[in-house]
């Protein structure tokens, strides 16, 4: 089945420095992926749409300076936090839908982000 | 507008016993349901989802949901409890069409000896 790998697990940085967390699809083509944040006891929140080649669109109230996501290739997103405040600390999902399908979207396994 | 209402923030069952999680949603056309669940400081597993043909789903671990469009419902449910299944429990509902997922809350699952 498809599988989707995210790095790293867990990360603790200090406040103001910036912390990239990467997306990979391990056996297909994601020509989109998503990322999503959850806040403690909250669902998840869809920040924004991850296209290769492309400009990531980005949910209404998201920073997009703040969250940059870079689509490079066909199996990897990445998501940078810059200059990362305290306020950011979360969790961040990533998912993935095989290229050419509308679904079958997989998710990774997260990535809890402190800021200290 | 889209959405999906998991009513119940917190249940506790007793071990072996019978677990129903609710779900409702609100969608405009026609929605393809998921259930997923997050064991703590884990990512989302997914337990099944529902896309068409027969409203009863089966998923894994023992789980099955119950698609009631009359009812706009997509209720979880397993018949005997284990301690390992306490957990949080997200029901979302996808566009077929679309790329978007809405998540709703979750319900956190409590299991007592």
């Amino acid at each position: 089945g498809a599988v989707v790998s995210q790095h790293p697990s867990w990360v603790i940085c200090k406040s103001g420095t910036s912390v990239k967390i990467e997306c990979r699809s391990l056996d297909f083509q994601a020509t989109t992926m998503f990322w999503y944040r959850q806040f403690p006891k909250q669902s998840l929140m869809l920040m924004a749409t991850s296209n290769e080649g492309s400009k990531a669109t980005y949910e209404q109230g998201v920073e997009k300076d703040k969250f940059l996501i870079n689509h490079a290739s066909l199996t990897l997103s990445t998501l940078t936090v810059t200059s990362a405040h305290p306020e950011d600390s979360s969790f961040y999902i990533c998912s993935a839908i095989p290229s050419g399908q509308t679904y079958g979207y997989t998710f990774g396994s997260g990535t809890r982000l402190t800021v200290v | 507008a889209q959405s999906v209402t998991q009513p119940d923030i917190h249940i506790t069952v007793s071990e072996g016993a019978s677990l129903e999680l609710r779900c409702n949603y609100s969608y405009g056309a026609t929605p393809y349901l998921f259930w997923y669940v997050q064991s703590p400081g884990q990512g989302l597993q997914l337990l099944l989802k529902y896309f068409s043909g027969d409203t009863l789903v089966q998923g894994i671990k023992g789980f099955e949901a119950e698609f009631k469009r009359s009812q706009s419902s997509f209720n979880l449910r397993k018949p005997s409890v284990h301690w390992s299944d306490a957990a949080e429990y997200f029901c979302a509902v996808g566009a077929w069409t679309g790329n978007q997922f809405y998540f709703g809350t979750g319900t956190s699952l409590t299991v007592i000896p």
